[in-house]
């Protein structure tokens, strides 16, 4: 099975910071990487595919970048809507795995 | 668009099943695969499988082989999961999700909790 890392597993933040969330995946899965906004009671959004594609309708203040075993989900001007956890999602093999989410919280 | 729409929540006692639906519409159903995704409380999600709309192929988690099982049913555009022999580490919220053109997951129902307890 794919392991993914991510880090960090939590972080606080202030509204207009630029946050970046990493994630490793223990071999390489090329461009195979989604990352995921999860919120309680929300139904769960993807806002990136192939580990660079905006998801339709998400804000461009979200962005992912890497290929192969890293990759980077960046917000570059953080809003209170995006204070939430995040994941990223390798689809390269089955099984399917996730990282262990970043908790963005407000600081 | 594309809407995923799920069956409510259930209560269960240990050892007995649950059978969660997804009805999928916006789309042309036997078109994409779905893949089950669980969340229990204060964890991160785990793919439990997946399901080819189109002729049934299936792909378990490992961890749930002989547990699970998920079925469609074509003619109303519904995917089921079923979980048997449930302990109380199976509480938790149920997702379906489809499976884009490239397996990743581009749309979610909006979650059943199933709940575990005696």
């Amino acid at each position: 099975d794919i392991q993914m890392t991510q880090s960090p597993s939590a972080m606080s933040a202030s509204v207009g910071d630029r946050v970046t969330i990493t994630c490793r995946a223990s071999q390489g899965i090329r461009d195979y990487l989604a990352w995921f906004q999860l919120k309680p009671g929300k139904v769960p959004k993807r806002l990136i595919a192939a580990a660079s594609s905006l998801q339709s309708g998400v804000p461009s203040r979200f962005s992912g970048s890497g290929s192969g075993t890293e990759f980077t989900l960046t917000i570059s001007s953080l809003q209170p809507e995006d204070f939430a956890t995040y994941y990223c999602l390798q689809h390269k093999s089955y099984p399917l795995t996730f990282g262990g989410g970043t908790k963005v919280e407000i600081k | 668009q594309v809407h995923l729409v799920q069956s409510g929540a259930e209560v269960k006692t240990p050892g007995a099943s649950v059978k969660v639906s997804c009805e999928a519409s916006g789309y042309t159903f036997t078109s994409y695969g779905f893949s089950w995704v669980r969340q229990a409380p204060g964890q991160g999600p785990e793919w439990m499988g997946w399901i080819n709309a189109f002729n049934g192929d299936t792909k378990y988690a490992q961890s749930l082989q002989g547990r699970v099982t998920m079925t469609t049913d074509t003619s109303t555009s519904t995917v089921y999961m079923e979980l048997r022999s449930l302990i109380s580490d199976d509480t938790a919220v149920y997702y379906c999700a489809r499976a884009g053109a490239d397996d990743s997951l581009d749309f979610w129902g909006q979650g059943t909790l199933v709940t575990v307890s005696s």
